[in-house]
């Protein structure tokens, strides 16, 4: 069964103080990896799609990592207005047409001024 | 480009009650789908379609029933409301193809009593 899960559940940093979100995955066949920021009350937003292992993206302060198994989400100098939910999704290749995409319960980030 | 839209923002009903969400989009990608995303329990696929007069069932489809007559509009009907369908509905699209990305609408909070 696909499988993804997130960590930590929440995490709070000061501003200016880099981390790391993780985002482990069990799928038999990995079509792409996805990342979204969730503010409360609001839709996903899309970042970045990640295809095959060894993949970087960056964008701002954010970089996503890929490998076999899992992924990261790098904050570098987070800010206050990068607090969200980032929500971390994977499509199996066996998802054929429905394209379903398999969510992990994602990470809450609050950045402290 | 307004991207996904949804409508209404909030709805509460009454059991046994019957509505419609609305989803549209001004992409014209052919790829529509509905989730719902509940405490948790990450976003599951409820009804997906490829295109115009195709659709197809997600992991959770019962209670729900979908058309898709044009390739902007994917309406979601819930026929007889019950309080276990009490969740927040996205509606996402894409483009056809291997390795498109989903883009979320902002999402309609509904409320069974």
């Amino acid at each position: 069964e696909d499988q993804v899960t997130q960590s930590p559940e929440a995490l709070r940093l000061q501003e200016g103080e880099s981390s790391s979100l993780n985002c482990s995955y069990t799928v038999s066949g990995l079509r792409g990896l996805f990342w979204y920021r969730q503010d409360p009350g609001k839709g996903p937003e899309f970042l970045f799609t990640l295809y095959s292992a060894g993949e970087e993206k960056e964008k701002e302060r954010l970089k996503a990592t890929l490998t076999k198994k899992e992924s990261f989400l790098h904050i570098t100098a987070p800010k206050p207005e990068d607090s969200a939910t980032y929500l971390c999704a994977v499509r199996p290749i066996s998802s054929g047409s429905a394209r379903q995409l398999t969510f992990g319960s994602g990470t809450q980030l609050t950045v402290l001024p | 480009n307004a991207g996904v839209t949804q409508t209404p923002k909030f709805q509460v009903l009454k059991t046994g009650q019957s509505m419609t969400l609305q989803c549209a989009q001004d992409m014209n990608h052919e790829y529509m789908s509905w989730y719902r995303q509940d405490p948790g329990m990450g976003l599951r696929l409820i009804h997906y379609s490829v295109g115009a007069g195709i659709t197809d069932q997600g992991e959770v489809p019962n209670g729900y029933n979908v058309s898709r007559s044009t390739t902007e509009d994917f309406p979601l009907r819930l026929l007889s409301a019950a309080p276990s369908q009490t969740s927040v509905y996205f509606c996402a699209s894409s483009f056809s193809g291997g390795r498109e990305t989903q883009y979320f609408g902002p999402g309609t909070r509904l409320l069974v009593l």
